[in-house]
């Protein structure tokens, strides 16, 4: 109950595309929604995040698509340049205890 | 922005030593700090969650008498690997909270090598 399932595993994109990582979860008492970029060698950095009282956060190029009835989530990359090749991981945060629980990792890579 | 450091970014000991990693949070009071481990091309993996001035909580499986967290003031937590294996060679990221925030800032991680 507390994993968050991410796919695709890996991903590649044209340079100007749309990259779409999806992630699901089944329990209920997550309540913050976080993806993080990470690029070799490096630690994580919070990319956007979003709470599941909104459907939907934009930041720049970056948008968090969330489904709380169906407990899926989404980050779209519009616009997609190589710089942006890196693992994204979506999270979820237990409430209370501070914990996040991360996906499985999604290898972006955006060719031109 | 928030900033973590760790010390040192990589780290290479022998079997049987032990190594200490530090994380620093630069700008802010971390009142929580949590320690992962990444295997390569793996996700992230919580190994234990600190509070200042309390012992760490760790996570199912994680050896608490091998990995000896230490959380002494709000700017600095560290991670003592006792008694290395090769099998503990993976790369070591700390994360800081602080009190009343939901993000996590992450450090740039190290990278131990155990020979």
């Amino acid at each position: 109950q507390q994993q968050v399932k991410q796919s695709p595993q890996s991903l590649i994109v044209q340079k100007g595309g749309i990259s779409i990582i999806n992630c699901a979860y089944e329990n209920t008492a997550f309540d913050y929604f976080p993806w993080y970029q990470q690029f070799p060698g490096k630690g994580p950095a919070l990319l956007i995040a979003i709470r599941p009282d909104v459907s939907e956060k934009k930041e720049g190029r970056f948008t968090i698509s969330f489904n709380k009835s169906a407990k899926q989530f989404s980050l779209h990359i519009m616009d997609s340049q190589p710089g942006d090749s890196a693992t994204y991981f979506c999270a979820a945060r237990t409430g209370g205890g501070n914990k996040l629980t991360f996906g499985t990792g999604t290898q972006l890579k955006v060719e031109l | 922005g928030a900033v973590v450091s760790q010390h040192p970014s990589r780290v290479i000991c022998k079997s049987g030593t032990s190594v200490k990693i530090e994380c620093r949070s630069l700008d802010f009071q971390a009142t929580t700090m949590f320690w992962y481990r990444q295997f390569p091309k793996q996700s992230l993996m919580l190994m234990a969650t600190s509070n200042e001035g309390s012992k760490a909580t760790y996570e199912q499986g994680v050896e608490k008498d091998k990995f000896l967290i230490n959380h002494a003031s709000l700017t600095l937590s560290t991670l003592t690997v006792t008694s290395a294996h090769p099998e503990d060679s993976s790369f070591y990221i700390c994360s800081a909270l602080t009190s009343g925030s939901y993000e996590q800032y992450f450090g740039p991680g190290t990278r131990l090598t155990v020979t």
